[in-house]
């Protein structure tokens, strides 16, 4: 079985500063890893995702991943962020594509 | 937009009604999950479909919770007998199985909020 941590319920951060947002997890098997983005009243929209290959993965708006395979992380980073990128993230993880387990969420709040 | 849509967006119902959801991913996902969201949590997991099969489906929260997909395109979930726990947003996602970089990709659609009064 899989699970995930996200250490941060909530990020305040002002505008223009680089974030991050902290995931780790745990698992048995090999796993995919994902960053998903939530608005208010919305549905969830995927960021960015690592199958394989590079460690260093580019999402959309700016953001980028990490994974760390000996640390069991992925960890979201935005250089510069915006008001718009307020929101709620989510890391999730599947070891086969069939059970996605999510993370609790991350809160992230931009101010001016 | 990612093509999946969900309906009804909101529903309210009395403890003790039976409610069923719809949800119309896009035709080119042969997966379709289904997961439970409450307040300030993630969204947890409940049964998905390959086709019209439902290859897993132990994670129903209850013998009251029950999911089809009966030509393998949109699907239902249905809950009986409502309780005042099972308010929350219900989540579902269409995706592909494959060997394409698409796979395990999930494309979420807006969601049903379920209130039990």
């Amino acid at each position: 079985a899989q699970s995930v941590t996200q250490l941060d319920s909530q990020v305040p951060v002002f505008e223009e500063a680089p974030v991050e947002l902290r995931c780790n997890y745990s698992s048995s098997v090999s796993v995919y890893l994902f960053w998903y983005v939530q608005y208010p009243n919305q549905g969830l929209q995927l960021l960015l995702k690592y199958l394989s290959g590079s460690t260093l993965v580019k999402g959309i708006n700016g953001f980028e991943a990490e994974f760390n395979k000996s640390q069991t992380s992925f960890h979201l980073r935005k250089p510069s962020v915006h008001i718009s990128d307020t929101a709620e993230y989510f890391c999730a993880v599947t070891a086969y594509g069939q059970n996605f387990v999510f993370g609790p969420g991350t809160r992230l709040s931009v101010l001016p | 937009d990612t093509g999946v849509s969900q309906d009804p967006r909101h529903k309210i119902t009395k403890r003790g009604q039976n409610v069923t959801f719809r949800c119309d991913p896009i035709s080119e996902h042969n997966r379709l999950y289904w997961y439970r969201q409450t307040l300030g949590q993630g969204p947890e997991f409940l049964t998905y479909f390959q086709n019209e099969a439902q290859l897993e489906k132990s994670r129903l929260l209850s013998d009251r919770f029950s999911a089809e997909r009966p030509k393998g395109s949109f699907s239902t979930l249905e809950i009986q007998r409502t309780e005042q726990g099972d308010s929350a947003m219900y989540l579902c996602a269409g995706g592909l199985a494959g060997g394409s970089s698409s796979y395990n990709e999930q494309f979420f659609g807006p969601g049903t909020r379920l209130t039990v009064l």
